[in-house]
């Protein structure tokens, strides 16, 4: 089945301890992507990347770090969480192409920094 | 700037009836609009894909307009079930951007009262 899996689904941790959000796709999709999604804002772009070892920074990049060793891994990394980056996080995938290209999305992990 | 904006905000219908969103973009160059359906802490799952020269397309219950030239589109729901009751988010993309930097809505969130 063609899925994105994302890694904790739900995560409590204190501020300034670093954690990692796994994300996982089996479908060689090229473009992977991190969103953040708040309470009446739309989803917001943390960090992109177009293929393994190119990442570029979204909307709202700081705080956060990636990687892209492999093609079917996308990790994001908190170094030193803080309380405002208490949120939903989605990874999405994607082929190549802007036209009719479907982005498929993992089901979500709801961060609280305390 | 690009903007995706919908109304309304929020939604209430009696189960069996129908229904029909807005999405007003400002996106430019145009390359596709898409809604996606997002249930309460889950991944937003597609719905439907439009380019520029689709006017309408359907995916069982629901119909998505385009309009290219006002900039608008409509999603339409038939016969209202309960698990209709999510969030209902329009995605625009750029030819210039692509997957890279796709414009989200903030959504109308519908709720199906039975």
């Amino acid at each position: 089945e063609a899925q994105v899996t994302q890694n904790p689904r739900y995560l409590i941790t204190v501020t300034g301890k670093k954690l990692t959000v796994t994300c996982s796709q089996n479908m060689n999709h090229e473009y992977m992507s991190w969103y953040r999604q708040d309470p009446g804002l739309g989803l917001r772009q943390i960090y992109y990347s177009m293929n393994v070892e190119v990442t570029d920074k979204g909307d709202v990049p700081e705080g956060y770090k990636v990687s892209r060793k492999e093609k079917r891994n996308f990790p994001l990394i908190l170094e030193s969480p803080s309380p405002n980056q208490t949120s939903l996080y989605f990874c999405a995938s994607s082929l190549p192409g802007a036209r009719g290209t479907e982005a498929f999305f993992g089901q979500g992990t709801r961060l609280t920094v305390v | 700037k690009n903007q995706v904006e919908q109304s309304p905000q929020s939604l209430i219908i009696l189960e069996g009836k129908n229904c029909t969103l807005q999405c007003n973009y400002t996106v430019s160059p145009f390359s596709n609009l898409r809604w996606y359906k997002q249930d309460t802490g889950r991944g937003p799952v597609s719905l439907t894909i439009m380019t520029f020269s689709e006017n309408t397309k359907s995916n069982g219950r629901y119909t998505a307009t385009l309009d290219a030239d006002t900039k608008q589109s409509s999603l339409h729901i038939t016969a209202s079930q309960l698990s209709d009751s999510a969030s209902y988010i329009c995605v625009v993309s750029s030819m210039n951007t692509g997957f890279q930097k796709l414009v989200f809505g903030t959504g109308t969130r519908l709720l199906v009262s039975p």
